[in-house]
C-alpha cells in the first residue's frame, strides 16, 4: 500500500519567516495530494491541494509542489503569522472517475510561530 | 453550507462497554468517510460510504466496529466490548463525486473517545 513520510515532524519559525514542509510517497499511482491543517481539539482543515496533472499550485501565502519523478511534494507558507501555528497533515491518494480517494497521511508537522 | 458535525464531541466508556457515535455530513456531499486518530499520528482510514453503500473498510475496521448510513445522510458508528486501545479521536470527513471541488474531504471536529 502507499507510504507517505513526512519532515520535519517540528519546525520553529519567527514570524514573517518562510516554513516548507516535505513529504515523500511510494505509491507512483497516487495522484491526489491535499494538505490539511489541524488546530488543538479540531477536526483537519483542507488548505491547500494538488493533483498530478499540474506541478505548482498557488494560493495566498500558501503554495504547493509536487515532483512526481522523485515522488515528492512540498508545502510552502510565506509570511508565516503566530494563526499559522498548528499542525500541518500531508496526504496522497489515487482515485480515476469514481475512484475512492481514499488518502494514506503522513505523521504530522508541528509548526510554531513565534511572535 | 453548515460543515460537517459530529456528536458526541467527548466520550468517556468503560471497557466492555458499547458506545456509539454520529456524524452529519455537508448536506450535498454524497460520500462519507470514518478515521481514527492517535495522539502524534495522522488520520487513519477506517470505513467510507457512498450514499447508503459502504464500499470499503480497513483492516483496521474489527468485527467489534460497525457502521451505517440508513438513508444516504448522516452515519453512525459503532463500537462493541470497546477496549482501551480504542482510546483515539474518531473523525468523520464528507466528499462529492461531482461538480466542482471533487473528492475534496471535509473533516467534522472529531469525537474524542477515552476508555477506561
Amino acid at each position: 500500500g502507499e507510504n507517505v513520510e513526512q519532515h520535519p515532524s517540528t519546525l520553529s519559525v519567527q514570524e514573517g519567516d518562510s516554513a516548507v514542509i516535505k513529504c515523500t510517497y511510494s505509491d507512483s499511482a497516487s495522484n491526489y495530494f491535499p494538505w490539511y491543517k489541524q488546530e488543538l481539539g479540531k477536526g483537519p482543515q483542507l488548505i491547500i491541494d494538488i493533483r498530478s496533472n499540474v506541478g505548482e499550485k498557488k494560493d495566498q501565502r500558501i503554495a504547493v509542489t509536487l515532483n512526481k519523478t522523485a515522488k515528492h511534494f512540498s508545502l510552502h507558507i510565506t509570511e508565516t503569522q503566530p494563526e499559522d501555528s498548528a499542525v500541518y497533515f500531508c496526504a496522497a491518494s489515487k482515485g480515476g472517475s469514481g475512484g475512492s480517494y481514499i488518502p494514506t497521511f503522513g505523521r504530522g508537522t508541528s509548526l510554531i510561530v513565534h511572535p | 453550507d453548515t460543515g460537517v458535525s459530529q456528536d458526541p464531541r467527548h466520550k468517556i466508556t468503560k471497557r466492555g462497554q458499547n458506545v456509539t457515535f454520529r456524524c452529519d455530513p455537508i448536506s450535498e456531499h454524497n460520500r462519507l468517510y470514518w478515521y481514527r486518530q492517535t495522539l502524534g499520528q495522522g488520520p487513519e482510514f477506517l470505513t467510507y460510504f457512498q450514499n447508503e453503500a459502504q464500499l470499503e473498510k480497513s483492516r483496521l475496521l474489527s468485527d467489534r466496529f460497525s457502521a451505517e448510513r440508513p438513508k444516504g445522510s448522516f452515519s453512525t458508528l459503532e463500537i462493541q466490548r470497546t477496549e482501551q486501545g480504542d482510546s483515539a479521536m474518531y473523525l468523520c470527513a464528507s466528499s462529492q463525486t461531482r461538480g466542482g471541488r471533487i473528492n475534496e474531504q471535509y473533516f467534522g471536529p472529531g469525537t474524542r473517545l477515552t476508555v477506561t
